[in-house]
Formats: C-alpha cells, sequence, structure tokens
C-alpha cells in the first residue's frame, strides 16, 4: 500500500516571497509518478505539476518547482515570486504504474497555504 | 466545451435514505473515479472504473454502489449502511492509461467541481 504524508496543515507567506511545502511517501514500488494539486476556495482541483520517477531531473512549471528526493522518499513543492492567487489548499499525490490499480491517486493531507499582501 | 459535470453541487439526505449523486463527461475518458474528501483527510478513493460494465473498489468502498453502463456517466450511490457520509464528493476522469497490457504513460486526471453532501 502507498501513503502519502504532508506534515504541515497550513503555511503562510507574503507576497513575492518563495515558500516551501513539504510531502513523504512510502511505496515499495519502483515506477510511479508524483504530483502536487492546488484546490482554491472554489474547491476545484487543478493540477500544478508532475514528476516521473525514473527521471532524475526535477520538474518545474513556471514558478513552480519540485525537489524529489527519491531515496528519501521525498517530494517537496518551492513556489517562488508567491501571488496572492496562490492561496489554496496544496495535495501531495501518488500513482503507481501497475495495470490493476489504473491511474488511481493516493493523496496526502494537505496544506492550506495563505499568501499575504 | 468539454468536461466533467457534477450535480447537484449541493445535497441534502435524511438519515436512512439512499441518494444517488451525478458524475457525466464529454471527453470520451475510459476511465472514471470517485474521491471522497473530508476536512484534514485529504482525498480518498471510494471506486474507479477503467471500462464500462467494470469497477475496482478503492480504499473506502464500504457504503457506496456504481455503475458504469456508459461511458460518460459513472453515478454513485452513498447507501444507508454508510455511517458518516457528509463530506465532499469529487468525480474525475482520464484517458487509460493501460491498453492489452501496455502502459502508454500517465494521463492527466480532469475532476468535475463536487458535490457537498450533508446528513441531516
Amino acid at each position: 500500500a502507498q501513503t502519502v504524508t504532508q506534515s504541515q496543515p497550513e503555511m503562510s507567506v507574503q507576497e513575492a516571497e518563495t515558500v516551501t511545502l513539504s510531502c513523504t511517501y512510502d511505496t515499495s514500488e519502483n515506477n510511479y509518478y508524483l504530483f502536487w494539486y492546488k484546490q482554491p476556495p472554489s474547491r476545484q482541483m487543478i493540477l500544478v505539476i508532475r514528476q516521473e520517477a525514473y527521471k532524475q531531473q526535477n520538474a518545474t512549471e513556471n514558478r513552480f518547482s519540485v525537489n524529489f528526493q527519491k531515496a528519501a522518499k521525498s517530494f517537496s513543492l518551492k513556489i517562488s515570486d508567491s501571488q496572492l492567487g496562490d492561496t489554496a489548499m496544496y495535495f501531495c499525490a501518488f500513482t503507481a504504474v501497475i495495470e490493476t490499480s489504473g491511474s488511481r491517486l493516493t493523496f496526502g493531507e494537505g496544506t492550506q497555504l495563505t499568501v499575504n499582501p | 466545451d468539454g468536461g466533467i459535470t457534477q450535480s447537484p453541487k449541493y445535497l441534502f439526505r435524511k438519515e436512512g435514505q439512499n441518494v444517488t449523486l451525478s458524475c457525466e463527461q464529454n471527453l470520451n475518458h475510459d476511465a472514471m473515479y470517485w474521491y471522497r474528501q473530508d476536512p484534514g483527510q485529504g482525498l480518498r478513493l471510494i471506486y474507479y472504473s477503467q471500462i464500462v460494465n467494470d469497477f475496482q473498489k478503492g480504499d473506502i468502498a464500504e457504503g457506496y454502489s456504481v455503475s458504469r453502463e456508459k461511458k460518460e456517466s459513472f453515478p454513485l450511490t452513498v447507501t444507508s449502511a454508510q455511517k458518516n457520509p457528509t463530506a465532499f464528493y469529487l468525480c474525475a476522469s482520464s484517458i487509460d492509461s493501460w491498453t492489452s497490457g501496455t502502459y502508454w504513460g500517465y494521463n492527466e486526471q480532469f475532476f468535475g467541481p463536487g458535490t457537498r453532501l450533508t446528513v441531516l
């Protein structure tokens, strides 16, 4: 079974500053994907960034980047130049490449990020 | 416009009643999913379906049932056996990553807007 843990229930950052959200996971699989999802107050789930486990290079998407440490099973999200619109709940998620599991996602508990003006 | 719709947005139910949540997609996706969201617990998988007329239990299937008679529809029934049904329910769909035993790479899950169910 896979588990995903986010140890920071809440975080805050000043506008234009940088913040890092933490995530750890546990799995016995070697082939998998990791994700960060954003859920703003509208509650619509939005994919922010994804990382393939077989890729050593950390994924980046504009102001969002990850620090993927496979051996440590750590997957943190860095948000640079934080904007007010980044205020949301952020979920770390995992999916293993197993045919019988489809593409089911396992989510962490979430981190509520507030960007202050 | 292509997308996923869930209805209703808010649903109230009396204890002991079954209720069905609707999920429809016009993205031509094979795979569909139901997740439950509770405060402090993130999203948990209830059921998923990779193809019409087939579905699999997720992590918290007890007290729920689903059907997949059409590719575009994946309704979720919350039965009276579900002890604590008050929650936010999210439906998602994706292109199935597996075909005849071959993995074609991860395909993003697209989420609907959700249904908030409250048991009175």
